[in-house]
C-alpha cells in the first residue's frame, strides 16, 4: 500500500497568519488527493478534492480562498490555511487516491496535523 | 452513499473476540461495505472490504448477512491497542482510490485489560 506522511504534525500559530501543510504520497502517483477535517469529538469531514494539474473541488461551507490547495505534482499536495483564527484549530488529515496505472481498493490517510491557532 | 447504522461505543476485555456490528438497510447491489479504524490523533487506518461474501485478513473478519442490509467487524483477539473509532462505510468500489469517504460517527471500542 502507499505510505503518506504529512507536515508538520502539530503547529501552533497566531491568529491572522497562514499555515501551510504538506501532504506527500511517499511511494506512489497520486492523481486525486482529498483533505479532511476533523474537530473534537467529531468525525472527519471532508474539505475539499484536489486533482494533480487542475483546481480543487471544495464541500460546500468550505471557504476556497480561506484554505488554499496546490496539487503540484502527483507525490505532493499543500493545504494552505490564510488568516487562520481560533475556530479554525482542528485535525487536517489528507488521504491519498487514484494511483496511475494502478488500481486499489482502498484510501491510504496520513498521519494527520494538529493546528492549534491561539 | 447508502446510510450506517453504528452504535456509539463499546466495550471489550482484552484476549476476548470484539464483535461490531453496522446496519446499512439501504444498501444497493453494487456498493461495497468498507471499515476503517481511527486511533486517537491519528489518520484512519483501511481494515477490511467486502461486496456480499464473508472476508478475513490479518486484521479482522467481516461477516455480510445473506441479504447484505448488516454486518459484523470481528477483531479476533482484541489488545489494547485496538482501542479505536471503529467507521462502517458503504459505498461503490472505490476504484483507483478516487472518491472520497463518508465517514460517520463511527463505534468507539474500548478494550481493556
Amino acid at each position: 500500500g502507499a505510505v503518506v506522511s504529512q507536515h508538520p504534525s502539530r503547529v501552533i500559530c497566531k491568529s491572522g497568519t497562514s499555515v501551510k501543510i504538506e501532504c506527500r504520497s511517499l511511494d506512489f502517483q497520486a492523481t486525486t488527493m482529498f483533505w479532511y477535517r476533523q474537530f473534537p469529538k467529531k468525525s472527519l469531514m471532508l474539505m475539499a478534492t484536489s486533482n494533480e494539474g487542475s483546481k480543487a473541488t471544495y464541500e460546500q461551507g468550505v471557504e476556497k480562498d480561506k484554505f488554499l490547495i496546490n496539487h503540484a505534482s502527483l507525490t505532493l499536495s499543500t493545504l494552505t490555511v490564510t488568516s487562520a483564527h481560533p475556530e479554525d484549530s482542528s485535525f487536517y488529515i489528507c488521504s491519498v487516491g487514484g494511483a496511475s496505472g494502478k488500481t486499489y481498493n482502498e484510501q491510504f490517510f496520513g498521519p494527520g496535523t494538529r493546528l492549534t491557532v491561539l | 452513499d447508502a446510510k450506517t447504522t453504528q452504535p456509539t461505543s463499546m466495550d471489550c476485555a482484552e484476549g476476548r473476540a470484539a464483535n461490531l456490528p453496522c446496519n446499512h438497510s439501504t444498501i444497493s447491489g453494487n456498493e461495497y461495505v468498507y471499515w476503517y479504524r481511527q486511533i486517537h490523533s491519528q489518520g484512519p487506518q483501511y481494515i477490511i472490504h467486502g461486496l456480499k461474501n464473508n472476508e478475513t485478513n490479518e486484521m479482522a473478519s467481516l461477516i455480510i448477512t445473506e441479504d447484505r442490509k448488516s454486518s459484523t467487524l470481528i477483531l479476533p483477539h482484541a489488545t489494547l491497542r485496538d482501542t479505536a473509532v471503529y467507521y462502517c462505510i458503504v459505498r461503490v468500489a472505490i476504484v483507483n482510490s478516487g472518491y472520497a469517504l463518508n465517514f460517520g460517527k463511527g463505534t468507539s471500542l474500548l478494550v481493556t485489560p
